[in-house]
């Protein structure tokens, strides 16, 4: 069974651009999360989709946005880029009554 | 709010030795999960061991092992003849059980030790 997939890998964007991460949980896992590491905060936990509903939402600005599509993909947006966005977005697909985590390889986003 | 606590932010151990990380935790919560993860240069987070709150029989798996200790809300790993590919950055993680509105099923994560193994 294949695993999570993000889409880009790496990415390089200019400060006040917006920015879409794909990531494209394993078959049949219906709940997607998003993570932000960086050195300085570590990991730290942005939403979670289910169904192609935001179940729950980190303390990120309202600039972070994301989408669940009919087939469990997920799409996540910055808006108006900072420097400070630059970090590992990782991506985890769970089924629906598990609690394990499955990630993705991440997306490397820097700002400049 | 839960909290996770690795103090160690580095460590090292030499081949085939044994390490143990430590990881302490706050919740007000009965029941939940603790995790370790693994995150070796590639990036890629790989579950290493899980353990559920309500098991009072600690989490084995293979070389890797834990010493979870609900009262004192400290969940510990030991990793066992330790290879090179160990080295990694771990992090423990911690998950409430049910669902019960915000913050539920989010992973909240430590800020991770960097464990090296010397050859």
């Amino acid at each position: 069974k294949a695993g999570v997939t993000q889409t880009p890998r790496y990415l390089i964007k200019t400060r006040g651009q917006q920015v879409t991460l794909s990531c494209s949980p394993i078959s049949g896992h219906r709940s997607v999360s998003w993570y932000q590491q960086t050195p300085g905060q570590g990991l730290q936990f942005l939403f979670e989709y289910f169904s192609e509903t935001q179940r729950n939402k980190g303390n990120f600005p309202g600039r972070f946005s994301g989408r669940q599509f009919s087939n469990s993909r997920s799409e996540m947006n910055v808006s108006t880029l900072e420097l400070g966005d630059s970090a590992l977005y990782l991506c985890a697909s769970s089924l629906v009554f598990d609690y394990e985590q499955y990630f993705g390889p991440g997306t490397r986003l820097t700002v400049t | 709010a839960q909290t996770v606590t690795q103090s160690q932010p580095e460590m090292s151990v030499q081949e085939a030795e044994t390490v143990t990380l430590s990881c302490t935790y706050d919740t007000s919560e009965s029941d939940y999960y603790l995790f370790w993860y693994k995150q070796p240069p590639s990036r890629q987070m790989i579950l290493v061991i899980r353990q559920e709150a309500y098991k009072q029989q600690n989490a084995t798996e293979n070389r890797f092992s834990v010493n979870f200790q609900k009262a004192a809300k400290s969940f510990s790993l030991k990793i066992s003849d330790s290879q090179l590919g160990d080295a990694a950055m771990y992090f423990c993680a911690y998950r409430r059980e049910t669902y019960s509105g915000a913050g539920s099923y989010q992973l909240t994560f430590g800020k991770g030790t960097k464990l090296s193994v010397i050859p």
